[in-house]
This record gives structure tokens, C-alpha cells and sequence, in this order.
């Protein structure tokens, strides 16, 4: 079966310090990925999402960016945090090529306070 | 501009009372729809799904929704809630064509009361 892992999952960082949430799926090949942050009291917003290695779509403008080094691993970067940048973290993925592909899966989650 | 509206950002209800949350988007000739749930401090579970065929669908744990393309609406159902179904619900579509990305509602709180 596929599972998704996502961490940290709490982060505490100070303003101007540089961000890391990773990323990981398992059991699939070829998911497309996604980034997508809840704001306090707000719904989610996408961020990110790729179809394959090397491949980003941003959603919208902001200070953070994402990778895709491999296959199954998706990361999302800040070099320099604002406070407007805290928020809870979700990385989901999409099994493609099969008749369940139209169904997003979501992992647990990263918290992350900018102080 | 695709939209998802919840109109409800709050519902309480005591427990074993029946209880609808509503989901309504914006119309386009195809779509999927979902309902995730959220608990306290957790990501997103997803509780049931329409992508075609039968327009009620139903969860494990007593939730139901029913795809009504002519209201363009997937409101939540459940006839007799339990304290443990307090949590943030979201409504969720995607439309074809969209790179397979999802459109959230703002979430409805459910609050079960004994």
C-alpha cells in the first residue's frame, strides 16, 4: 500500500532563517506532488504541485519555492522566513496511470511558527 | 473563477442529532468531488468521494453525500453524529481539465456537543 511521510512536524524558526519541509511517498511511481498551506482559521491554498522530476508548477507568488529530486520526494524551501510564512504544511500526492488517479491523498502535516 | 463555498464556517450539534454541511461550486460540465475531514492537529483523511456513477456516496463511519449537478452542490450528511465526529470538514472539487488539482472550500467546523 502507499504511504506518505512528511516532517518536521513541528518547527519553530525565526524570522530570516531559511526553512526545509521534505517529503516522501511510498508504493508508487510517477505521483504527482503537491504543497498546499493552511493558514490559521483559512482553508488551503495550493502552493506547489509537480508531474514529475525536476518539474514545478507555483500557484502563487510568495517566498518560498519547492524541489523534486527524485521520483518520490518532494521539498519545500524558504531561504529567508517571514512571519506571513507561518502556517501548517501539507504535502499530498496523486497516483497516476490508474483508474484511482483522480483521488489527492494528504500527509499529516508540518506546523510551522515564524518568531 | 472556480470556487468552492462552504456556507457554514461553524455547526454544532448535540450528539445523536443528524447534522448536513453544505458544499456548493461553481458550475462546469465535469467535475469530481470530495469531502476531507481534519481532526485536531492532523492533515487531511479522506472521508468519501464522487467521481462518477451513483451520485450518493457513503463513508464507513455513517457519512453520505449526494452529487446534485443541477444546484451544484455536495452537501455532507450523517443521521446521527457521535462526539468523535468533531473535527473541521472540507469540500473539495476538481474540475476536468485542472491538472488534477484540487479547489478547497473555506471548512466547516463541527462541533458535537453531549
Amino acid at each position: 500500500s502507499q504511504t506518505i511521510h512528511q516532517w518536521p512536524a513541528t518547527l519553530v524558526q525565526p524570522v530570516g532563517s531559511p526553512l526545509s519541509l521534505e517529503c516522501t511517498v511510498e508504493g508508487t511511481s510517477n505521483p504527482n506532488l503537491y504543497w498546499y498551506r493552511q493558514a490559521a482559521g483559512r482553508g488551503l491554498q495550493l502552493l506547489f504541485y509537480s508531474v514529475g522530476i525536476g518539474q514545478i508548477s507555483s500557484e502563487v507568488p510568495q517566498n518560498l519555492s519547492a524541489s523534486r529530486p527524485q521520483d518520490r520526494q518532494f521539498i519545500l524551501s524558504s531561504k529567508k522566513l517571514l512571519l506571513s510564512d507561518s502556517g501548517f504544511y501539507l504535502c499530498a500526492w496523486r497516483e497516476t496511470g490508474t483508474s484511482s488517479g483522480n483521488t489527492i491523498y494528504f500527509g499529516e502535516g508540518s506546523w510551522l511558527t515564524v518568531v | 473563477a472556480q470556487s468552492v463555498t462552504q456556507l457554514d464556517s461553524q455547526v454544532p450539534v448535540f450528539e445523536e442529532a443528524p447534522v448536513e454541511l453544505r458544499c456548493n461550486y461553481s458550475s462546469s460540465v465535469s467535475v469530481y468531488l470530495f469531502w476531507y475531514v481534519q481532526y485536531p492537529n492532523q492533515g487531511l483523511q479522506l472521508l468519501l468521494k464522487y467521481l462518477s456513477g451513483s451520485t450518493l456516496v457513503e463513508s464507513i463511519n455513517g457519512f453520505e453525500a449526494e452529487f446534485n449537478k443541477s444546484q451544484t452542490s455536495f452537501h455532507l450528511r450523517k443521521p446521527s453524529v457521535h462526539i468523535s465526529d468533531t473535527a473541521e470538514y472540507f469540500c473539495a472539487v476538481m474540475y476536468g481539465g485542472s491538472s488534477y488539482k484540487l479547489i478547497f472550500g473555506s471548512g466547516t467546523r463541527l462541533l458535537v456537543r453531549p
